[in-house]
């Protein structure tokens, strides 16, 4: 059985400062990897995916994510962050692509002035 | 920008009532999709449905649960006798193509609280 491990219920951070969303997973076979963002009062919105192609991957917005096979981690990241990414950020693991995704708990995102 | 839209975003209903939740998916999207989530705990996948029947469903998704897409535009979810355990947000995804390609649209959400 697949699942994710999303460290940390909320994170805060500084506008400008380095944003870091960790999410450990366990799969038997070659995972899909995904990061959602929630904004309020909003669906779920595809940030970036991971689909055994290059493992750093770049996403919209300005995150990025890289895959380490080794660490079964795929920690999202952000140089700098924006008043704008206050969100709940999601870490989703598939064996089939977009089918049938488990989700973390998800990690609320807090960015103050 | 097509999006997926569910109706209602708030319901509020009596342990042992019928609910429906709506979901109107992106026109051109034949693949469908309910997740929920109970407050604080991880979103789960439901159930999957593609050419008017269901693909694939979790353990979640026993015979209180039910979908359809009664007409060519709408996809819903029934909850026969809801139970307080009920209450989550749910949210409909659809897609354009299956698998590992099609990415996964999700709607707004509707929360369901059962009393």
């Amino acid at each position: 059985a697949q699942s994710v491990t999303q460290l940390g219920s909320h994170v805060s951070v500084s506008e400008g400062a380095l944003v870091l969303l960790r999410c450990n997973y366990s799969s038997s076979v070659p995972p899909y990897l995904f990061w959602y963002v929630q904004y309020p009062n909003q669906g779920l919105q595809l940030l970036l995916k991971y689909t055994s192609a290059a493992t750093l991957v770049k996403g919209i917005n300005g995150f990025e994510a890289e895959f380490k096979k080794s660490e079964t981690s795929f920690h999202l990241t952000k140089p700098s962050a924006h008043m704008s990414d206050a969100a709940e950020y999601f870490c989703a693991v598939s064996d089939r692509g977009f089918q049938k995704l488990v989700f973390g708990t998800g990690t609320r995102l807090l960015v103050s002035p | 920008e097509p999006e997926v839209t569910q109706t209602p975003s708030h319901q509020v209903t009596q342990m042992g009532q019928e609910v429906i939740l709506r979901c109107v998916p992106i026109s051109n999207h034949l693949y469908f999709y309910w997740y929920r989530q109970i407050l604080g705990q991880k979103v789960e996948f439901l159930v999957s449905f593609y050419n008017n029947e269901i693909s694939e469903k979790s353990e979640i998704f026993d015979d209180q649960f039910s979908v359809e897409r009664p007409d060519g535009s709408n996809f819903t979810l029934k909850i026969r006798s809801t139970k307080l355990e009920d209450s989550a947000m749910y949210f409909c995804a659809s897609s354009d193509r299956e698998g590992g390609t099609g990415e996964l649209f999700f709607g707004e959400g509707s929360r369901l609280t059962v009393l």
